[in-house]
């Protein structure tokens, strides 16, 4: 069975400034794709980026970007220059073939 | 044009009674999904239907029973609803049979109050 685990419940960070947050996960499947998802308070879930297993290129999207290391089934994002708006719940989830397994969450809060 | 949409956003009802929910896409995706995000914001996938086919069905009560009329809408109906049911749910959709490998859309959610 796969899983997803995000070891930091909550987090806060000064706006501006760079954080990370961490996420692992466990599978035997050698073809997958992990995702970032952000739930603002307004509770719509966001795709923030999506690294396919296949590729060695780290996944990047404005001020966001991941750092997969698959030996290690690790999965960061890295939110640089934050701002009021990135303030959500983030979710790292994994599919392989079959559904989409999320994380707890880490609750992010960026203070002005 | 919202891509995923849910009706009704919020629910409050009294435990017992039967309620549904609604879901469309127009992203011309073949695979639905309903999640269920429980109070600690935990989310996790209830049902999965490609092309009106249902694909996954996890451990699910059977008072949950969604429906697929087409491709585009996936509803979901519960029935003798409990306490433990409050919780906001999600549809989401995704574009091939395959689609746990493609990126997922969310609809907005239903929060539900079972009273």
């Amino acid at each position: 069975a796969q899983t997803v685990t995000q070891s930091q419940p909550e987090m806060s960070v000064q706006e501006a400034e760079t954080v990370t947050l961490s996420c692992t996960y466990d599978t035997s499947e050698s073809n997958y794709y992990l995702f970032w998802y952000k739930q603002p308070p307004s509770r719509q879930m966001i795709l923030v980026i999506r690294q396919e297993a296949y590729k060695q290129q780290n996944a990047t999207e404005n001020r966001f970007s991941v750092n997969f290391q698959k030996a290690a089934k690790s999965f960061s994002l890295k939110i640089s220059d934050s701002q009021l708006g990135d303030t959500a719940m983030y979710f790292c989830a994994f599919t392989g073939y079959e559904k989409l397994t999320f994380g707890t969450g880490t609750r992010l809060t960026i203070i002005p | 044009d919202t891509a995923v949409s849910q009706t009704p956003k919020y629910l409050v009802t009294q435990m017992g009674n039967d309620k549904s929910i609604k879901c469309e896409q127009n992203l011309g995706h073949d695979t639905m999904y309903w999640y269920k995000q429980d109070s600690k914001k935990f989310l996790k996938i209830m049902f999965s239907y490609n092309n009106k086919e249902l694909i996954i069905n996890e451990t699910v009560p059977n008072r949950f029973s969604p429906k697929s009329p087409d491709k585009a809408h996936l509803n979901l109906h519960i029935n003798s609803l409990e306490l433990g049911d409050s919780a906001v749910y999600f549809c989401a959709s995704s574009p091939r049979e395959r689609g746990a490998q493609e990126t997922q859309y969310f609809g907005p959610g239903t929060r539900l109050l079972v009273l």
